[in-house]
């Protein structure tokens, strides 16, 4: 399995972007095996599916959020990354980063990056 | 698909059965469905997923159940280490989403 860790700014003004990278290791991201996806959940909340990315650079978006979300890769750093713009305090969550193999679920998860909007 | 889990929480005491639910939306192969467990402070941990295959190290304690738009997931015997939230997630269409948890709490 690939091990995540996530990246970035614990805090971000309300209306500017919200910029994560989660670095994988293990394997390499453009591999067509797995696909990358990132996931928030506000405190003591459930977890959101934001979207996912391949290794191709295709992605998918929640519907709630696909105005404002912008994923990419960049394989030669091995990573992939979350842009969110537009942030308010609704915004304000623990954000993980997570893979899953071909038909497969998210078996893999980053530790965590809790990110605060704030005004 | 929206997924709905009951109940909210549950209370049980270790050496107890765990019975938990979740209700699809629309209906939802099994074999794109999965459990997955969470503790304070700590990502989610898949559990099992599909027709029954547990993740690496997870006790045959957990079991899976359900087709259509109903699954469960039952926990045999609850050990002290049980006690957390759980989640389920359906990964069958190009938008995934998960439910929105049971605890179960001593």
């Amino acid at each position: 399995q690939v091990q995540l860790q996530e990246s970035g700014p614990g805090l971000v003004k309300a209306s500017q972007t919200l910029s994560l990278t989660c670095t994988v290791s293990g394997d390499s991201i453009r591999t067509g095996k797995y696909y990358w996806s990132w996931i928030r959940q506000p405190a003591g909340k459930e977890l959101e599916w934001i979207g996912r990315i391949f290794g191709s650079g295709s992605a998918n978006y929640n519907p709630s959020l696909r105005s404002r979300v912008t994923m990419s890769i960049d394989t030669s750093k091995n990573q992939f990354s979350l842009n969110l713009n537009s942030v308010t305090a609704a915004d304000t969550a623990m954000y993980f980063c997570a893979s899953g193999g071909w038909d497969l679920p998210l078996g893999s998860w980053g530790q965590g990056i809790l990110v605060t909007v704030s005004s | 698909i929206v997924l709905t889990q009951s109940p909210g929480t549950l209370s049980l005491s270790p050496g107890e059965r765990a019975t938990l639910s979740c209700r699809a939306s629309r209906n939802v192969s099994s074999t794109y469905f999965a459990w997955y467990q969470q503790k304070p402070g700590q990502a989610p941990r898949l559990l099992i997923y599909g027709a029954s295959n547990r993740a690496i190290g997870v006790s045959d304690r957990f079991g899976v159940s359900g087709s259509g738009s109903d699954f469960t997931l039952t926990i045999s015997g609850l050990e002290p280490e049980d006690f957390a939230v759980y989640y389920c997630h359906q990964f069958g269409n190009s938008l995934r989403t998960f439910g929105q948890g049971t605890k179960i709490e001593i």
